[in-house]
C-alpha cells in the first residue's frame, strides 16, 4: 500500500507568513508523529497524536507552532508569522497502533522548509 | 531523559569492507532500539530494532545490530559494503515522556560514504 505522504514537498515563505504542512499518513495507522530536521539540531521530536488527541504539545518549540488531526488521519502542522529559524525539513511518521514500544513508525519523504 | 550519542560524524570506507557504526545510548529503563538509513533526498527508512530477546538482531540490506547493555551500546555492522550503502544513519531509542507521549530519540546521525 501507499506510504505516508508529505505536501507541499518544498516550501518557500517570507519571514511573518504563515504556513501549513500537510501529513497522510499509512491507511490505518491511528498513531502519527512530526519531527523536525535541521542542520543544528538534528532530528527532534515535535508531537505525537494517538487518534485525534496530542497528549503532550511541550516538543512544539513554541507557541506558533500548532497542530492537529481530524478524522484520525491527514494531520495539518501549522506554522505561524514564521522566522528563518524554521527553516528545516519537517517529518511525519505514522505507526500501526501504540501498545507497545514495538510499533515501527514509518517516515514520509518531508517537506522542506525555507524561511527567507 | 533519554539519549542518543553517535560519536561518528563523517566515516569513509572501501567498497567491499566491513563497518561498524557505533551508537551510544542512556535511559532509565529497558531500551527499544532502533537504527534507520537516510539517503539524499529520501524519508527515513528502518534498518532494523531491538526490543528484547536475542541481542543480535538482523536487518534489512545485510545489516545486523548487537544490544550490549554493559556498555549502553547498539552498534550496527555490515560485512560488506556496497556502495548504495551511502547514506546517513541515525540511532534511535524509542521512549514515553513523563507527559505520556510516545518518541523517538536520534542521535546526530553518521554519514557514510562509500569509495569504489
Amino acid at each position: 500500500g501507499a506510504g505516508v505522504s508529505q505536501s507541499p514537498s518544498n516550501k518557500v515563505t517570507e519571514k511573518g507568513k504563515d504556513v501549513e504542512l500537510r501529513c497522510d499518513p499509512i491507511s490505518g495507522h491511528t498513531a502519527l508523529y512530526w519531527y523536525r530536521q535541521s542542520l543544528g539540531q538534528g532530528l527532534e521530536f515535535l508531537i505525537y497524536f494517538q487518534g485525534n488527541s496530542a497528549p503532550d504539545k511541550s516538543g512544539l518549540p513554541s507557541d506558533r507552532f500548532s497542530a492537529e488531526r481530524t478524522g484520525g488521519s491527514v494531520s495539518t502542522l501549522t506554522i505561524q508569522r514564521t522566522q528563518q529559524e524554521d527553516s528545516a525539513v519537517y517529518l511525519c511518521a505514522s505507526s500501526e497502533l501504540l501498545i507497545t514500544h514495538t510499533d515501527t513508525q514509518y517516515f514520509g519523504p518531508g517537506t522542506r522548509l525555507t524561511v527567507l | 531523559a533519554q539519549s542518543v550519542t553517535q560519536p561518528d560524524i563523517h566515516i569513509t570506507v572501501s567498497e567491499g569492507a566491513s563497518l561498524e557504526l557505533r551508537c551510544n545510548y542512556s535511559y532509565g529503563a529497558t531500551p527499544y532500539l532502533f537504527w534507520y538509513v537516510q539517503s539524499p533526498g529520501q524519508g527515513l527508512q528502518l534498518l532494523l530494532k531491538y526490543f528484547s530477546g536475542d541481542t543480535l538482531v538482523q536487518g534489512i540490506k545485510g545489516f545486523e545490530a548487537e544490544f550490549k547493555r554493559s556498555q549502553s551500546s547498539f552498534n550496527l555492522r555490515k560485512p560488506s559494503v556496497h556502495w548504495s550503502d551511502a547514506a546517513e544513519y541515525f540511532c534511535a531509542v524509542g521512549a514515553y515522556s513523563g507527559a505520556g507521549s510516545y518518541q523517538l530519540t536520534f542521535g546526530k546521525g553518521t554519514k557514510l560514504s562509500v569509495i569504489p
